[in-house]
Protein backbone atom coordinates (compact mmCIF):
# COMPACT_ATOMS: atom_id res chain seq x y z
CA UNK A 1 0.00 0.00 0.00
CA UNK A 2 0.76 3.70 -0.07
CA UNK A 3 2.13 3.84 -3.86
CA UNK A 4 2.42 7.57 -5.45
CA UNK A 5 3.15 7.65 -8.76
CA UNK A 6 4.24 10.49 -10.67
CA UNK A 7 4.30 11.05 -14.40
CA UNK A 8 6.09 11.30 -16.40
CA UNK A 9 9.48 9.95 -14.80
CA UNK A 10 11.58 12.44 -17.28
CA UNK A 11 11.18 15.49 -19.54
CA UNK A 12 13.19 17.68 -22.34
CA UNK A 13 11.61 20.74 -23.23
CA UNK A 14 12.95 23.62 -24.71
CA UNK A 15 13.47 27.08 -22.91
CA UNK A 16 9.94 29.44 -22.44
CA UNK A 17 7.73 26.13 -22.75
CA UNK A 18 5.29 24.92 -19.99
CA UNK A 19 5.69 21.48 -18.59
CA UNK A 20 3.27 19.70 -16.32
CA UNK A 21 4.16 17.33 -14.10
CA UNK A 22 1.38 14.97 -12.36
CA UNK A 23 1.69 13.33 -8.93
CA UNK A 24 -0.59 10.67 -7.81
CA UNK A 25 -1.74 8.24 -4.35
CA UNK A 26 -2.71 5.27 -6.09
CA UNK A 27 -3.93 3.24 -3.07
CA UNK A 28 -5.24 6.05 -0.62
CA UNK A 29 -6.45 8.99 -0.39
CA UNK A 30 -4.31 12.36 -0.61
CA UNK A 31 -5.47 15.15 1.77
CA UNK A 32 -1.79 16.59 1.62
CA UNK A 33 0.56 16.78 -1.21
CA UNK A 34 3.92 18.21 -1.08
CA UNK A 35 6.17 19.21 -4.19
CA UNK A 36 10.39 19.50 -3.91
CA UNK A 37 13.33 20.31 -5.85
CA UNK A 38 16.23 18.25 -5.32
CA UNK A 39 19.39 19.49 -7.23
CA UNK A 40 22.82 16.84 -7.47
CA UNK A 41 23.95 15.63 -4.28
CA UNK A 42 21.77 18.11 -2.41
CA UNK A 43 18.90 17.48 0.19
CA UNK A 44 15.33 18.11 -1.05
CA UNK A 45 13.92 21.25 -0.94
CA UNK A 46 10.17 22.10 -0.35
CA UNK A 47 8.34 24.26 -2.57
CA UNK A 48 4.92 23.89 -1.80
CA UNK A 49 2.59 22.47 0.55
CA UNK A 50 -1.33 22.13 -1.29
CA UNK A 51 -4.22 20.56 0.46
CA UNK A 52 -7.27 19.10 -1.71
CA UNK A 53 -9.48 21.90 -2.70
CA UNK A 54 -7.28 24.45 -1.44
CA UNK A 55 -4.83 27.36 -2.63
CA UNK A 56 -1.04 25.95 -2.68
CA UNK A 57 1.24 27.61 0.68
CA UNK A 58 4.34 28.13 -1.43
CA UNK A 59 8.36 28.60 0.81
CA UNK A 60 9.58 31.15 0.72
CA UNK A 61 11.51 32.25 -2.46
CA UNK A 62 9.48 29.88 -4.99
CA UNK A 63 7.56 31.92 -7.48
CA UNK A 64 3.92 30.80 -7.29
CA UNK A 65 3.08 32.21 -11.01
CA UNK A 66 6.30 30.24 -12.11
CA UNK A 67 5.44 27.14 -10.34
CA UNK A 68 1.44 26.11 -10.63
CA UNK A 69 0.29 23.80 -8.12
CA UNK A 70 -3.28 21.99 -8.48
CA UNK A 71 -4.89 19.58 -6.05
CA UNK A 72 -8.27 19.22 -7.82
CA UNK A 73 -9.17 15.84 -6.02
CA UNK A 74 -7.85 13.30 -3.42
CA UNK A 75 -5.71 11.28 -5.45
CA UNK A 76 -3.86 13.58 -7.78
CA UNK A 77 -1.97 16.98 -7.71
CA UNK A 78 -0.17 18.40 -10.50
CA UNK A 79 2.78 20.79 -11.04
CA UNK A 80 3.39 23.22 -13.90
CA UNK A 81 6.61 24.82 -14.54
CA UNK A 82 5.59 27.70 -16.99
CA UNK A 83 7.84 29.28 -18.86
CA UNK A 84 10.58 26.87 -18.10
CA UNK A 85 14.59 27.88 -17.95
CA UNK A 86 17.75 26.18 -17.99
CA UNK A 87 17.92 27.28 -14.50
CA UNK A 88 14.64 25.18 -13.97
CA UNK A 89 16.24 21.64 -14.61
CA UNK A 90 16.08 19.56 -11.68
CA UNK A 91 14.23 16.56 -10.16
CA UNK A 92 11.13 17.20 -8.98
CA UNK A 93 9.64 14.78 -6.67
CA UNK A 94 6.16 15.07 -4.96
CA UNK A 95 4.99 13.35 -1.79
CA UNK A 96 1.82 12.40 -0.54
CA UNK A 97 -0.16 12.34 3.05
CA UNK A 98 -3.28 10.81 4.48
CA UNK A 99 -5.51 11.96 6.80
CA UNK A 100 -4.61 11.70 10.52
CA UNK A 101 -1.15 10.30 9.78
CA UNK A 102 2.34 11.78 9.70
CA UNK A 103 3.46 10.02 7.29
CA UNK A 104 4.74 10.80 3.87
CA UNK A 105 4.60 8.77 1.16
CA UNK A 106 6.83 9.92 -2.13
CA UNK A 107 6.79 9.19 -5.86
CA UNK A 108 9.72 8.34 -8.08
CA UNK A 109 10.49 11.76 -9.39
CA UNK A 110 10.16 13.57 -12.59
CA UNK A 111 14.14 14.75 -14.22
CA UNK A 112 13.36 18.15 -15.53
CA UNK A 113 16.00 19.24 -18.39
CA UNK A 114 15.13 22.76 -20.12
CA UNK A 115 17.34 22.97 -22.99
CA UNK B 1 11.77 26.30 14.68
CA UNK B 2 12.41 22.50 14.17
CA UNK B 3 16.00 21.25 12.69
CA UNK B 4 17.24 17.73 11.77
CA UNK B 5 21.62 17.21 11.68
CA UNK B 6 22.60 14.53 9.80
CA UNK B 7 26.18 12.90 10.11
CA UNK B 8 28.00 14.57 7.40
CA UNK B 9 28.74 12.26 4.66
CA UNK B 10 29.86 10.34 2.36
CA UNK B 11 30.16 7.16 4.13
CA UNK B 12 32.47 4.68 2.74
CA UNK B 13 32.27 0.85 4.32
CA UNK B 14 33.35 -2.24 2.80
CA UNK B 15 30.70 -4.94 2.84
CA UNK B 16 29.57 -7.39 6.09
CA UNK B 17 30.59 -3.58 8.27
CA UNK B 18 28.74 -1.93 11.21
CA UNK B 19 26.73 1.04 9.99
CA UNK B 20 25.71 4.32 11.92
CA UNK B 21 24.59 7.04 10.65
CA UNK B 22 24.07 10.14 13.58
CA UNK B 23 20.54 12.19 13.56
CA UNK B 24 19.85 14.79 16.12
CA UNK B 25 16.88 17.00 15.95
CA UNK B 26 15.20 20.12 17.64
CA UNK B 27 11.53 20.17 17.64
CA UNK B 28 8.35 21.77 19.06
CA UNK B 29 6.31 19.38 21.03
CA UNK B 30 6.44 15.34 20.27
CA UNK B 31 7.50 15.34 16.65
CA UNK B 32 7.63 11.36 14.85
CA UNK B 33 11.36 10.78 13.57
CA UNK B 34 11.48 9.01 10.24
CA UNK B 35 14.65 7.30 8.08
CA UNK B 36 14.19 7.89 3.90
CA UNK B 37 16.20 6.36 1.67
CA UNK B 38 16.99 7.43 -1.77
CA UNK B 39 18.59 5.02 -4.54
CA UNK B 40 19.98 6.68 -7.54
CA UNK B 41 18.04 8.60 -9.66
CA UNK B 42 14.81 7.62 -7.57
CA UNK B 43 12.36 8.94 -5.34
CA UNK B 44 12.48 8.57 -1.53
CA UNK B 45 11.40 5.36 0.24
CA UNK B 46 10.34 5.48 4.16
CA UNK B 47 12.64 2.65 5.50
CA UNK B 48 11.43 3.21 9.08
CA UNK B 49 9.94 5.42 11.15
CA UNK B 50 9.27 5.78 15.23
CA UNK B 51 6.40 7.71 16.51
CA UNK B 52 6.91 8.14 20.47
CA UNK B 53 9.88 8.53 23.01
CA UNK B 54 12.09 5.19 23.39
CA UNK B 55 10.07 3.08 20.35
CA UNK B 56 12.40 1.32 17.66
CA UNK B 57 12.21 1.22 14.24
CA UNK B 58 13.06 -1.30 12.36
CA UNK B 59 13.18 -2.55 8.79
CA UNK B 60 15.31 -4.53 6.62
CA UNK B 61 18.02 -5.01 8.86
CA UNK B 62 18.08 -1.04 9.87
CA UNK B 63 17.29 -0.40 13.34
CA UNK B 64 16.68 2.80 14.97
CA UNK B 65 15.31 4.19 18.67
CA UNK B 66 13.70 7.76 19.40
CA UNK B 67 15.72 8.98 22.37
CA UNK B 68 14.49 11.46 23.31
CA UNK B 69 17.02 12.35 26.06
CA UNK B 70 19.39 13.14 23.82
CA UNK B 71 17.09 14.67 20.41
CA UNK B 72 18.37 11.71 18.63
CA UNK B 73 17.44 8.85 16.03
CA UNK B 74 20.87 7.36 14.95
CA UNK B 75 20.41 4.70 11.99
CA UNK B 76 22.02 1.31 12.57
CA UNK B 77 22.35 -1.74 10.83
CA UNK B 78 24.64 -4.58 11.90
CA UNK B 79 26.17 -5.67 8.64
CA UNK B 80 25.66 -3.67 5.05
CA UNK B 81 25.83 -5.05 2.05
CA UNK B 82 26.17 -3.42 -1.54
CA UNK B 83 22.81 -2.98 -2.17
CA UNK B 84 22.34 -0.66 0.75
CA UNK B 85 24.49 2.15 -0.77
CA UNK B 86 22.19 4.75 -1.12
CA UNK B 87 21.46 8.09 0.07
CA UNK B 88 19.56 8.21 3.84
CA UNK B 89 17.50 10.99 5.02
CA UNK B 90 16.95 11.63 8.67
CA UNK B 91 13.29 13.54 9.00
CA UNK B 92 10.56 14.89 11.92
CA UNK B 93 6.94 15.35 11.33
CA UNK B 94 5.82 17.73 14.82
CA UNK B 95 1.69 17.78 14.12
CA UNK B 96 -0.52 15.69 11.69
CA UNK B 97 -1.00 18.83 10.03
CA UNK B 98 2.64 20.37 9.33
CA UNK B 99 5.48 19.74 6.98
CA UNK B 100 8.00 17.53 8.11
CA UNK B 101 11.64 18.89 8.24
CA UNK B 102 14.35 16.29 6.42
CA UNK B 103 18.40 16.44 7.20
CA UNK B 104 20.73 16.95 4.24
CA UNK B 105 20.67 13.41 3.75
CA UNK B 106 24.05 11.15 4.04
CA UNK B 107 25.37 9.07 1.09
CA UNK B 108 26.40 5.46 1.74
CA UNK B 109 29.00 3.62 -0.52
CA UNK B 110 29.33 -0.37 0.22
CA UNK B 111 32.41 -1.63 -1.27
CA UNK B 112 32.70 -5.28 -1.93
Amino acid sequence: GAVVSQHPSWVICKSGTSVKIECRSLDFQATTMFWYRQFPKQSLMLMATSNEGSKATYEQGVEKDKFLINHASLTLSTLTVTSAHPEDSSFYICSARGHRTDTQYFGPGTRLTVL
Amino acid sequence: GDSVTQMEGPVTLSEEAFLTINCTYTATGYPSLFWYVQYPGEGLQLLLKATKADDKGSNKGFEATYRKETTSFHLEKGSVQVSDSAVYFCALSSTNAGKSTFGDGTTLTVKP
